[in-house]
């Protein structure tokens, strides 16, 4: 089983500010790794698939780096908005395209 | 259409009853998926189907019973569990072919075991 680790397991942000997110992950047999964003009673909904070491995907103003060699990505979001808040969770996949998860980062945008 | 849904939303159950987690989507994917997810952990894969038929069962008690009567629709029969197993069950699906398959999750059901 891999383990991806995901950090801070939270954080509070006032409105406006910016804010970024890491997920950790082994980088053998990897294949990809997918960001989610699951609000509380919600399904979680993808956000980005990247695969490529140096990989950066954008929506909005929500954007994610990938360094496959390292094993880490980065989720950063500009100007964070209250419907921003919400738990941010990573997946691993590898080249048997399993799923592995991090246990998610819970931000909180305080108006 | 691009949900994914899960009935019932919560359940609680006894120790000796039998009962079952139904999952539906309609986008055409052929691999759905089981997770388990206890508070403060990541969802942890329990069964994959492909084309209708069992490809993962990472290891899951029998008291666990999936199945894919078709290609829309993915339960989970419970049956005998433990107040162990009381987590939030959320069910996936993905196209098969197209890969890194992307995962669309449902809402989940939040089982209670007493």
């Amino acid at each position: 089983i891999l383990n991806v680790e995901q950090s801070p397991q939270s954080l509070h942000v006032q409105e406006g500010d910016s804010t970024n997110f890491t997920c950790s992950f082994p980088s053998s047999n990897f294949y990809a790794l997918h960001w989610y964003r699951w609000e509380t009673a919600k399904s979680p909904e993808a956000l980005f698939v990247m695969t490529l070491n140096g990989d950066e995907k954008k929506k909005g103003r929500i954007s994610a780096t990938l360094n496959t060699k390292e094993g880490y990505s980065y989720l950063y979001i500009k100007g964070s908005q209250p419907e921003d808040s919400a738990t941010y969770l990573c997946a691993s996949v590898n080249t048997g395209n399993q799923f592995y998860f991090g246990t998610g980062t819970s931000l909180t945008v305080i108006p | 259409d691009t949900e994914v849904t899960q009935t019932p939303k919560h359940l609680v159950m006894g120790m000796t009853n039998k009962k079952s987690l139904k999952c539906e989507q309609h986008m055409g994917h052929r691999a759905m998926y089981w997770y388990k997810q206890k508070a403060k952990k990541p969802p942890e894969l329990m069964f994959v189907y492909s084309y209708e038929k069992l490809s993962i069962n990472e290891s899951v008690p029998s008291r666990f019973s999936p199945e894919c009567p078709n290609s829309s629709l993915l339960n989970l029969h419970l049956h005998a569990l433990q107040p162990e197993d009381s987590a939030l069950y959320l069910c996936a699906s993905s196209q098969v072919d197209s890969r890194p398959g992307e995962q669309y999750f449902g809402p989940g059901t939040r089982l209670t075991v007493t």
